[in-house]
């Protein structure tokens, strides 16, 4: 089953816009990821938060985590039209091999 | 660069055809993953295996057999394909950490079934 729930499923901003984007869960994990698809491709790896951190950088990628919440939020800061993709948080548990997918959100950026 | 091929980008079938999905990572990874992707459900897990010819059922695994002979080496069998399987499917490696890791994709296979 499921549990990444991203939020918004859709969202459109102007270039130099910062978007956010939300993912909640539901069991306890041991990390949080965020990865990227462009259209019709493969997914991409974007940052990994561990559940005993609240907060990760990455160039303009900013992600927090609130495990007492079950939820994580992806900043993007001085968005480009490159930004333009789905994106997708993925959870994992200490004991499973497995990743959960959420269901994404579809970020357009307009030039 | 380390790379997750699939042997094809798109591929029509007919029903009831046995079609093979070949999936081969040069990263040395142990875990290999199944996914397909439907708009709307995301990524639901197919099978996933933490090691050569070990495999274990993800949350859709019914009409669905994986191999694992090599461990460079994923393959999904759709052993009677059904038009309710036609879908984007990914494959995905990552190192054996329980917890998870970063998971490298490759570029998907489009699979119609008529």
């Amino acid at each position: 089953s499921q549990q990444g729930e991203e939020d918004p499923q859709a969202l459109s901003i102007q270039e130099g816009e910062n978007a956010t984007m939300n993912c909640s869960y539901k069991t306890s994990i041991n990390n949080l990821q965020w990865y990227r698809q462009n259209s019709g491709r493969g997914l991409v790896h974007l940052i990994l938060i561990r559940s005993n951190e609240r907060e990760k950088h990455s160039g303009r990628l900013r992600v927090t985590l609130d495990t007492s919440k079950k939820s994580s939020s992806l900043l993007i800061t001085a968005s480009r039209a490159a930004d333009t993709a789905s994106y997708f948080c993925a959870t994992s548990d200490s004991g499973t091999y497995k990743y959960i997918f959420g269901t994404g959100t579809r970020l357009k950026v307009l030039a | 660069d380390v790379k997750v091929t699939q042997s094809s980008r798109y591929l029509v079938k007919r029903t009831g055809e046995k079609v093979f999905l070949e999936c081969v990572q040069d990263m040395d990874h142990e875990n290999m993953f199944w996914y397909r992707q439907d708009p709307g459900l995301g990524l639901r897990l197919i099978y996933f295996s933490y090691d050569v010819k070990m495999k274990e059922k993800g949350d859709i695994p019914e009409g669905y057999s994986v191999s694992r002979e090599k461990k460079e080496r994923f393959s999904l069998i759709l052993e009677s394909a059904s038009t309710n399987q036609t879908s984007m499917y990914l494959c995905a490696s990552s190192f054996r950490n329980r917890g998870g890791d970063e998971q490298f994709f490759g570029p998907g296979t489009r699979l119609t079934v008529l």
